[in-house]
C-alpha cells in the first residue's frame, strides 16, 4: 500500500482558498487518492476521491498531475468551521484497498478569523 | 438515515478492569470496522469484518482484545484487562460490500481514558 505524506499543519484566514499536497510516490496503477476531514470529537468523513485529472465536488477539489505522485486538495473560501484534521489515502478501490485505509497523522488546517 | 452509532461516547476505568465497545453500523452495511486513534494520529485498523466473519484482525492484540459480530450487524469490542496505553478513542465505521461505494462512515467514537 502506497504511503502518503503530507504537511502536519496549515494556517489560513476566513476566505482563502486553501491547497493540501500529498506526496504518494509510490501509488500503484489501480490506487485510488481519498481524501477524509475530520473534526475535534468526531470520526473522519469522506470528502473527495479521484484518479487522474481533476475532480470536483460541493465541498473542495481534487487535482491530480499525470504522474500521480502527488495530489491537491484545494479548499475554496474556507471558514472557521473548515479548521479540521485532513487525511491523504491510497488504495485499490475495486480490490478491497477502499477498505484497507491506512491514515497518516494528517494536516491540522487553523482557520483564523 | 440514521448513521453509525457507538456506546458509550466517554468511559474511564481503571488499569485491569475490563471494558467493552458497541457499535451499530448504518444499515445494510455489510463491512464494519474497528479502528483505535491515539491522541495526534490518524486512526488505525484493529479489526475488519465482512457480515459476520473477521477478515482482518492483524491489527488486533488478541491478547487483551476481542471483538464480535454476531448476527452480522452490531459489534462489540472488549478489552480485559485494560492497560493505561489503551487510552485512546475506538472508532467504528460501515461500508457497503458494493464496489461502486467506497466510503467509510465513521462512528463519532468512544473515548477510552485509563487511568
Amino acid at each position: 500500500l502506497a504511503k502518503t505524506t503530507q504537511p502536519i499543519s496549515m494556517d489560513s484566514y476566513e476566505g482563502q482558498e486553501v491547497n493540501i499536497t500529498c506526496s504518494h510516490n509510490n501509488i500503484a496503477t489501480n490506487d485510488y487518492i481519498t481524501w477524509y476531514q475530520q473534526f475535534p470529537s468526531q470520526g473522519p468523513r469522506f470528502i473527495i476521491q479521484g484518479y487522474k485529472t481533476k475532480v470536483t465536488n460541493e465541498v473542495a477539489s481534487l487535482f491530480i498531475p499525470a504522474d500521480r505522485k502527488s495530489s491537491t486538495l484545494s479548499l475554496p473560501r474556507v471558514s472557521l468551521s473548515d479548521t479540521a484534521v485532513y487525511y491523504c489515502l491510497v488504495g485499490d478501490r475495486w480490490s478491497g484497498g477502499y477498505n484497507k485505509l491506512i491514515f497518516g497523522a494528517g494536516t491540522r488546517l487553523a482557520v483564523h478569523p | 438515515e440514521a448513521g453509525v452509532v457507538q456506546s458509550p461516547r466517554y468511559k474511564i476505568i481503571e488499569k485491569k478492569q475490563p471494558v467493552a465497545f458497541w457499535c451499530n453500523p448504518i444499515s445494510g452495511h455489510n463491512t464494519l470496522y474497528w479502528y483505535r486513534q491515539n491522541l495526534g494520529q490518524g486512526p488505525e485498523l484493529l479489526i475488519r469484518y465482512e457480515n459476520e466473519e473477521a477478515v482482518d484482525d492483524s491489527q488486533l492484540p488478541k491478547d487483551r482484545f476481542s471483538a464480535e459480530r454476531l448476527k452480522g450487524v452490531d459489534s462489540t469490542l472488549k478489552i480485559q484487562p485494560a492497560e493505561l496505553g489503551d487510552s485512546a478513542v475506538y472508532l467504528c465505521a460501515s461500508s457497503s460490500s458494493d464496489r461502486s461505494s467506497y466510503e467509510q462512515y465513521f462512528g463519532p467514537g468512544t473515548r477510552l481514558t485509563v487511568t
